[in-house]
């Protein structure tokens, strides 16, 4: 299996519920993000993982928690989350090596409802 | 904080007609990338750009970076229905920030 695989696809649950979205990438690179994709806004940049350490947190409700154990996997934690949360949810990686302009590789998405 | 407006959000086009999408940027960055979303899949890439002036072209797209401007271009050349889908212009490293989109529609 290769380039980035996000589990599940698609994922509804309730505001009281816990829930984990999980993501894998084959390419061997070193950063790797979360993202929001909802109707009403662009795409949003919530958590950027760099050699397995939290370089950004834009501001995300302490609701969404980010996991990265090693420089494959990236998870994000849920719990209590509102129905305005509901949306496509995307991780990416990529290779950061000083200038090399290296695009990020996305996963297909959780389609997320909160409900 | 790093801004990216897109324009048009919306293009409605004829086949085999050309039209370019516009990227700018609010603060200096040395890369911009362009991307393409189909309805309910991943975003896929389509063109790094690393420098002033860098033009790069795959079939029917091309674009075009003017880092002075803040602008970068994606221009699309006698479209073809299979070019139907929402293009991204994204800037930025690890901060990487992504335009609103354009959803391209190309009619017979």
């Amino acid at each position: 299996e290769t380039g980035v695989t996000q589990t599940p696809r698609h994922l509804v649950m309730g505001m009281t519920n816990k829930k984990s979205l999980k993501c894998e990438q084959h390419l061997g690179h070193n950063a790797m993000y979360w993202y929001k994709q909802s109707a009403k806004k662009p795409l949003e940049l919530m958590f950027v993982y760099s050699l397995e350490e939290r370089v950004e947190n834009n501001s995300v409700p302490s609701r969404f928690s980010p996991e990265c154990p090693n420089s494959s996997h990236l998870f994000l934690h849920l719990h209590t989350l509102q129905p305005e949360d509901s949306a496509l949810y995307l991780c990416a990686s990529s290779q950061e090596e000083g200038a090399l302009g290296l695009e990020a590789f996305f996963g297909q998405g959780t389609r997320l409802t909160v409900v | 904080e790093l801004k990216v407006e897109q324009n048009p959000l919306f293009l409605s086009m004829q086949e085999g007609k050309n039209y370019t999408i516009y990227c700018n940027y609010s603060t200096t960055s040395d890369r911009l990338y362009w991307y393409r979303q189909d309805p309910g899949k991943s975003l896929e890439s389509l063109f790094v750009l690393l420098s002033n002036g860098a033009v790069k072209q795959e079939g029917r797209l091309m674009a075009s970076l003017d880092t002075k401007a803040r602008l970068s271009t994606l221009h699309i050349t006698a479209a073809v229905h299979d070019l139907s889908a929402t293009y991204f212009c994204a800037v930025g490293r690890a901060d990487m920030r992504f335009g609103a989109g354009t959803r391209l529609t190309v009619k017979p």
